[in-house]
C-alpha cells in the first residue's frame, strides 16, 4: 500500500522558517518524480514545486521562488521542502504528491500538514 | 498562464447522473486529470488522461475532453459521491467544484 506521510507543519512568524518531510512507503519512491502541492484555507489546489527522480531537476511556482526550496533522500525515501522567509499567504495545507510533471497526474498524496504563518 | 475554469458548485439528486466542466482553451489538445477531495481528507485521483480510471474507483465516474471543454461524469450519484472535485492540466488545477447530492 502506497503511503505518503508529511511532518513539520506548524505556527511560524512572518519572515521565518519551516521544513516540511514526506516520508514514503509501498512504492519504488526513487523512481517517481515527486511534488508538493497546498491549499490555504478554503480554498483550491495549487502546485508548489517539484523534483526529479535523481534531484538534477527541480521547479517552483513563480510565488515561491528564491524562498522555497525541494530535496530528496532516496536512501531515506523521503521528501522535504524548506520554506525560508514566509508569509502569511504560505499559510496552507501542505501535501506531498507522487508524480506532477508535465502531463502526468499527482498519483498518490498524502494526508497533509498545516502550515500557519501569523505573528 | 493557462487557466481552467470549472462552476463554483453543482447539485444533483441521487441516482442521477452529476456533469462537471472544466473548461480551458483547446483543452482537448491537452491532458486532464480529476480528483475528488472529501472534507478534511487529502485529494484522491479519480480520472486520469481524460478518461481513465485509477483501479479501485468505480465506473460510474468516467471523463472526456474535446475543443475547449473536459467533462467529469458521474453517473447514478450516491451520498457518499458529495465532494469537491478538481480538474488538472500540466502543474495548473482548476477552481474546483463543489458536487451537492440533493
Amino acid at each position: 500500500e502506497v503511503q505518503l506521510v508529511e511532518s513539520g507543519g506548524g505556527l511560524v512568524q512572518p519572515g521565518g522558517s519551516l521544513r516540511l518531510s514526506c516520508a514514503a512507503s509501498g512504492f519504488t519512491f526513487s523512481s517517481y518524480w515527486m511534488s508538493w502541492v497546498r491549499q490555504a484555507p478554503g480554498k483550491g489546489l495549487e502546485w508548489v514545486a517539484n523534483i526529479k527522480q535523481d534531484g538534477s531537476e527541480k521547479y517552483y511556482v513563480d510565488s515561491v521562488k528564491g524562498r522555497f526550496t525541494i530535496s530528496r533522500d532516496n536512501a531515506k525515501n523521503s521528501l522535504y521542502l524548506q520554506m525560508n522567509s514566509l508569509r502569511a499567504e504560505d499559510t496552507a495545507v501542505y501535501y506531498c504528491a507522487s508524480g506532477g510533471i508535465a502531463a502526468r497526474p499527482f498519483d498518490y498524496w498524502g494526508q497533509g500538514t498545516l502550515v500557519t504563518v501569523s505573528s | 498562464s493557462y487557466v481552467l475554469t470549472q462552476p463554483p458548485s453543482v447539485s444533483v439528486a441521487p441516482g442521477k447522473t452529476a456533469r462537471i466542466t472544466c473548461g480551458g482553451n483547446n483543452i482537448g489538445s491537452k491532458s486532464v486529470h480529476w480528483y475528488q477531495q472529501k472534507p478534511g481528507q487529502a485529494p484522491v485521483l479519480v480520472i486520469y488522461y481524460d478518461s481513465d480510471r485509477p483501479s479501485g474507483i468505480p465506473e460510474r465516474f468516467s471523463g472526456s475532453n474535446s475543443g475547449n471543454t473536459a467533462t467529469l461524469t458521474i453517473s447514478r450519484v450516491e451520498a457518499g459521491d458529495e465532494a469537491d472535485y478538481y480538474c488538472q492540466v500540466w502543474d495548473k488545477f482548476g477552481g474546483g467544484t463543489k458536487l451537492t447530492v440533493l
